[in-house]
């Protein structure tokens, strides 16, 4: 199946501090989702890169898609508290859209 | 919309024990999934279904039987439950397959542990 590496596993920052977690494959992507999993919490969706290239922002958050559709990466600008949590990266697995496969996740603390 | 639900919260079985997890949806999504959530893992699908009537497995689906006799409700059964299965475990459903509106949800989960 679709295997997808996430870097860092751990991050831990000082508020107000910028953070970034990146996911690669070998494979080319057909789409790619992130996903933030609050302490004790269930996994929420974030948002969905389709194309090429394509850059998304909400908020402080910056999500980018590379131009090969092989990696992708999750920006968060001046760290918030609230930002605590798991970000995990998922995608379509064995090239079935039926089938998402997620990351390991990077796990994120932010020292207040 | 209640989103999708789980029960129970937490569970505490013996080995050889059989369960089932329940899951429902009310937002009348076709795909219905569960995962396994383990430390450093991440989540890992067990079974997938598309539809009433259609399931699948995923990456990790030994020791689970599913079934999806209606669009709202996608049980999960415990066969013969062993330490192994201790995990925390997530029903989830998405409206399309794939393009736009493809979200996943979530429901709170299932913790389960086995003695």
């Amino acid at each position: 199946g679709q295997q997808v590496m996430q870097i860092p596993q751990y991050q831990h920052v000082q508020e107000g501090e910028d953070f970034t977690t990146y996911c690669n494959s070998s494979t080319t992507l057909s789409n790619i989702q992130w996903y933030k999993q609050r302490p004790g919490g269930h996994p929420v969706f974030l948002i969905q890169l389709v194309k090429s290239g394509e850059v998304k922002k909400q908020k402080r958050l910056t999500f980018q898609f590379g131009e090969a559709k092989k990696n992708s990466s999750l920006h968060i600008t001046a760290t918030q508290t609230t930002d605590v949590g798991t970000y995990f990266c998922a995608v379509n697995s064995g090239g079935s859209n039926y089938k998402l496969t997620f990351g390991k996740g990077t796990l994120l603390t932010v020292n207040p | 919309n209640a989103g999708v639900t789980q029960t129970p919260k937490f569970q505490v079985l013996k080995t050889g024990q059989s369960m089932t997890l329940q899951c429902a949806q009310d937002m009348n999504h076709e795909y219905m999934s569960w995962y396994r959530q383990d430390p450093g893992m991440g989540l890992r699908l067990i079974h997938y279904s598309v539809g009433a009537g259609i399931t699948d497995q995923g990456e990790v689906p030994n020791g689970y039987n599913v079934s999806r006799s209606t669009t709202e409700d996608f049980p999960l059964r415990l066969l013969s439950a062993a330490p192994s299965q201790t995990s925390v475990y997530f029903c989830a459903s998405r409206k399309r397959l794939a393009g736009e509106d493809n979200e996943q949800f979530f429901g709170p989960g299932t913790r389960l542990t086995v003695l």
